[in-house]
C-alpha cells in the first residue's frame, strides 16, 4: 500500500530564512511518482515537480530545490530565500504504476512565511 | 493555461438537492480522471477514480450511490452529490491523466469546486 508522510504540520519562518519541507513515502512498487504540489488559500493545486523512481537527480528550480533519496524514502523540498507570497500549504504525492497512477496525498505542510 | 475544467466553482444550496459537478480535460483524452474530497485543513482524499466507458472505481468508506459517476467521454467525467446535506460540504477537485503505459503525465488538476449544503 503507498502511503505518503509529511511530518510537519506547520512551519513558520521569517521572509529570506530557508525552509525545508520533509516528505517521507512508502510503496511496493519498483516504479513510482512523485510530486509536489503547492495549495495557496484560493484552494487550487499549483503542480511544482514530478520525479520517477529511476530518476535520483536533486533539483534546482529558482528558489526552490527538492532531493530525493531512496535510500530514506525521502523527497524533501527547500525554498531559499522564503518570501511572503510562499505562504500556503505544501503537499507531497504519490503515485503508484500498480494502483493506475492515483495519486495519494500526504497530510501537507502549512508554510507561514512572515515579513 | 488550464488543461482541465472544473465547473461550478462554489455551489450554495439546500439539505436534499442533488448537486452535479463537470470536470472536463481541454486538450487532451483522459481515460482515467481522478475525484478528491478536501475538508478545510485537511488533505486531499481520494473518494473514486473515474474510468471512460466503465464504473468507477470507489474508495472504501466512500457511498458509491451518494457519490455518483460517470465518465461518458475521454474529456468528461460528472461527480454527482444525491440528496446532499450539510455533512457533504466540502471541496471537491478533480484531476485527469492521460497515462499510457509506464509513461505518467502529471496530474491535472481542476481548480475545484466548494461545496456547500444549508
Amino acid at each position: 500500500a503507498q502511503k505518503v508522510t509529511q511530518a510537519q504540520t506547520e512551519i513558520s519562518v521569517v521572509e529570506k530564512e530557508d525552509v525545508t519541507l520533509d516528505c517521507v513515502y512508502e510503496t511496493r512498487d519498483t516504479t513510482y511518482y512523485l510530486f509536489w504540489y503547492k495549495q495557496p488559500p484560493s484552494g487550487e493545486l499549483v503542480f511544482l515537480i514530478r520525479r520517477n523512481s529511476f530518476d535520483e537527480q536533486n533539483e534546482i528550480s529558482g528558489r526552490y530545490s527538492w532531493n530525493f533519496q531512496k535510500s530514506t524514502s525521502s523527497f524533501n523540498f527547500t525554498i531559499t530565500a522564503s518570501q511572503v507570497v510562499d505562504s500556503a500549504v505544501y503537499f507531497c504525492a504519490l503515485s503508484e504504476d500498480t494502483g493506475g497512477f492515483k495519486t495519494i496525498f500526504g497530510a501537507g505542510t502549512r508554510l507561514f512565511v512572515k515579513a | 493555461g488550464a488543461v482541465v475544467s472544473q465547473h461550478p466553482s462554489r455551489v450554495i444550496c439546500k439539505s436534499g438537492t442533488s448537486v452535479k459537478i463537470e470536470c472536463r480535460s481541454l486538450d487532451f483524452q483522459a481515460t482515467t480522471m481522478f475525484w478528491y474530497r478536501q475538508f478545510p485543513k485537511q488533505s486531499l482524499m481520494l473518494m473514486a477514480t473515474s474510468n471512460e466507458g466503465s464504473k468507477a472505481t470507489y474508495e472504501q468508506g466512500v457511498e458509491k450511490d451518494k457519490f455518483l459517476i460517470n465518465h461518458a467521454s475521454l474529456t468528461l467525467s460528472t461527480l454527482t452529490v444525491t440528496s446532499a446535506h450539510p455533512e457533504d460540504s466540502s471541496f471537491y477537485i478533480c484531476s485527469a491523466g492521460a497515462a499510457t503505459g509506464y509513461s505518467n503525465q502529471p496530474q491535472h488538476f481542476g481548480d475545484g469546486t466548494r461545496l456547500s449544503i444549508l
